[in-house]
């Protein structure tokens, strides 16, 4: 079965860092591309990031390009997220999601980690 | 960024009725492969996203026969055949052609 897991959440200055962990389980981690979806409170769904499988190619929504950057570490079947230069707009829950093998939609999510930025 | 819109926003909805939802989007969701990446995920309150239905109508695994998607171009459609209880929550549109993938603000099914 398919578990996703995040963890890393917390309450964090503006301006401040923070990394989110993914951890997966239940199928090949390699195999799959994986994403990082937000949802500030009461709103939709924000895709920020995605990652092939192998790592080589990453991808960010315009709201976090170079202040966030994804990775992954396939010998521990986890994936990353460094959040930098945080801001108010950043508060979320952040949700890790598995990539659908053949592309265009994300499969199984995880239950979702809450990050807020607040002096 | 691709922008997707779904109306209604709201739908009350009696028990064993009918419900639909429609998406829109700004631009063309062909993808290179010749697929359609229009997918629907179902939300309920304090819970992750559920994944639906992929590439236009095609039901996850598990998904009861109810739900059906359709559309083509730039018009999609969930409908649900007979709404049950456990189908309130928000539903939410999803393109995955163009980076950044890009969802529809949601559309909350709720029971009259």
């Amino acid at each position: 079965e398919v578990h996703l897991v995040e963890s890393g959440g917390a309450l964090v200055q503006p301006g401040g860092s923070l990394r989110l962990s993914c951890a997966a389980s239940g199928f090949t981690f390699s195999s799959y591309s994986m994403h990082w979806v937000r949802q500030a409170p009461g709103k939709g769904l924000e895709s920020v990031s995605a990652i092939s499988g192998d790592g080589g190619n990453t991808y960010y929504a315009n709201s976090v390009k170079g202040r966030f950057t994804i990775s992954r570490d396939n010998s521990k079947n986890t994936l990353y997220l460094q959040m930098g230069s945080l801001r108010g707009e950043d508060m979320a829950v952040y949700y890790c999601a598995r990539e659908t093998i053949l592309g265009g939609s994300n499969d199984y999510w995880g239950q979702g980690t809450l990050v807020t930025v607040s002096s | 960024d691709v922008v997707m819109t779904q109306s209604p926003l709201s739908l009350p909805v009696t028990l064993g009725q009918p419900a639909s939802i429609s998406c829109r989007s700004s631009q063309s969701l062909v993808f290179s492969d010749g697929n359609i990446h229009l997918n629907w995920f179902h939300q309920r309150p304090g819970q992750s996203p559920r994944h639906l239905i992929y590439k236009v109508s095609n039901r996850d695994s598990g998904v009861p026969d109810r739900f059906s998607g359709s559309g083509s171009g730039t018009d999609f459609t969930l409908k649900i055949s007979r709404v049950e209880a456990e189908d309130v929550g928000v539903y939410y549109c999803m393109q995955g052609t163009h980076w950044p993938w890009t969802f529809g603000q949601g559309t909350k099914v709720e029971i009259k």
